[in-house]
């Protein structure tokens, strides 16, 4: 079974600096999808980036880039130039590309991110 | 926002009740799938559906159930309700088979938080 474990329950950054939140994974699969999800107080889960095993190349949105290391099954979300609209918990999330769990999301426990003025 | 929509809000019940949870995916999805997230952790995958059939399913008592209808709207059943129930539900939906890379990512509904008193 897969595992993704989020190492910082919190963390907090000024506006306008530059914060990483911490994924690792634990799997046997080669082939598979990362995920970072945001989820402000309004509850309502929204990805923010997506990453496919098989690419090299880190995926980058606008400000949110990730540092995707399959041999050390890390897979770290880095949010620059922070804005207080980034605060929110964060969760990491696995998977598979295959296979009977294929469909089937793996989140961490997340990391709460407050982004202060 | 996502297009996904539930319903819902919010719901109070008491233990040995049953509940109806609905969600309507997105415009061009035929996938949904269904998680329970309680109070400060990340979300557990209970089930998904796929074209009406379930696709898969997480480690839940067969007292969750659910439903996918032809417009790919979805239910979850919850029979004879415990109080470790209480939790946000959240349904996602995504484009299975749709022969796209973003065809597996899940976007998320707003959530139901249910109370079982």
């Amino acid at each position: 079974a897969q595992t993704v474990t989020q190492s910082q329950p919190e963390m907090s950054v000024q506006e306008a600096e530059t914060v990483t939140l911490s994924c690792t994974y634990d799997t046997s699969e080669s082939n598979y999808y990362l995920f970072w999800y945001k989820q402000p107080p309004s509850r309502q889960m929204i990805l923010v980036i997506r990453q496919e095993a098989y690419k090299q190349q880190n995926a980058t949105e606008n400000r949110f880039s990730v540092n995707f290391q399959k041999a050390a099954k890390s897979f770290s979300l880095k949010i620059s130039d922070s804005q207080l609209g980034d605060t929110a918990m964060y969760f990491c999330a696995f998977m598979n590309a295959g296979g009977t769990s294929y469909g089937k999301l793996t989140f961490g426990q997340g990391t709460i991110l407050t982004v202060h003025p | 926002e996502t297009g996904v929509t539930q319903s819902p809000t919010h719901l109070i019940k008491t233990r040995g009740q049953q509940v109806t949870l609905r969600c309507s995916s997105q415009s061009g999805h035929n996938t949904v799938s269904w998680y329970q997230q309680a109070l400060g952790q990340g979300p557990q995958f209970i089930f998904q559906y796929y074209r009406e059939e379930e696709n898969g399913r997480g480690n839940f008592p067969p007292r969750f159930s659910g439903l996918q209808f032809p417009n790919y709207s979805s239910e979850l059943n919850v029979n004879a309700l415990e109080l470790d129930d209480s939790a946000l539900y959240l349904c996602a939906s995504s484009l299975e088979g749709g022969g796209t890379p973003q065809g597996e990512t899940q976007y998320f509904g707003p959530g139901t938080r249910l109370l079982v008193l």
